[in-house]
């Protein structure tokens, strides 16, 4: 399968712990993007990378989250003293840079957290 | 100010055009439009993307008026399984939170 993997599928933690996600994008797609989703809202970017290089990031992503991808190839998101307000979708999906058209970003299955 | 508008959820019953308009009021140049389809618990997919005019695939219709204000998506024939929440976005080829907005999309229930 050739598609965006992400792991864990579910994870269940208690507050103040720490956690982390990886994300395998589609092997030739140099950029990779993080969204959080919540219950009944659509996907809310969180940051991105083209290649190594974490290029933006968003005002949701607090000093408690990090991504990293190194070697550009998968991506972990860290989330350090997890909150109950961070019980979420997180979504992982890749694309290439575009040709001078619109890109179509490939979205993987999502880690559900549920933080207790 | 956001930058897509679409109605918040939508019935239709099975067999039928399924026709979802987002609006765009300041749409820029260099902007595409871009649809997406979401089932519960899954990572959206990829429907359809245009600039102007009108594009047509294996699964959808995009329709652009020549001022791009508004999109049309068309749903030829819905079945069951294209109940979903389908998210129009606006933005140009450079990724990061201006141009992958998703707002709340469209709650498409299709009815037997």
């Amino acid at each position: 399968d050739t598609g965006v993997s992400q792991d864990p599928r579910h994870k269940i933690t208690k507050r103040g712990q720490n956690v982390t996600f990886r994300c395998d994008p589609i092997s030739e797609h140099n950029r990779l993007y993080w969204y959080r989703q919540t219950l009944g809202q659509g996907p809310e970017f969180l940051t991105y990378f083209q290649n190594e290089a974490q290029l933006e990031k968003s005002r949701l992503l607090s000093d408690r989250f990090s991504a990293e991808r190194p070697k550009g190839s998968f991506s972990t998101l860290e989330i350090q003293r997890t909150e109950q307000g961070d019980s979420a979708m997180y979504l992982c999906a890749s694309s290439l840079a575009p040709g001078g058209r619109g890109v179509e970003q490939f979205f993987g299955p999502g880690t559900r957290l549920t933080v207790l | 100010l956001a930058k897509t508008t679409q109605p918040i959820s939508m019935d239709s019953y099975e067999g039928q055009e399924v026709n979802i308009t987002c609006s765009h009021n300041n749409i820029a140049t260099n902007d595409y439009i871009t649809w997406y389809q979401q089932f519960p618990s899954q990572g959206p997919r990829f429907i359809i993307q245009g600039y102007k005019t009108k594009v047509t695939n294996e699964v959808a219709s995009l329709f652009i008026p020549a001022d791009r204000k508004s999109s049309t998506l068309s749903l030829p024939r819905v079945s069951l399984s294209d109940t979903a929440v389908y998210y129009c976005l606006v933005g140009d080829i450079n990724p990061g939170a201006n141009n992958l907005f998703f707002g709340t999309g469209t709650r498409l229930t299709v009815i037997p």
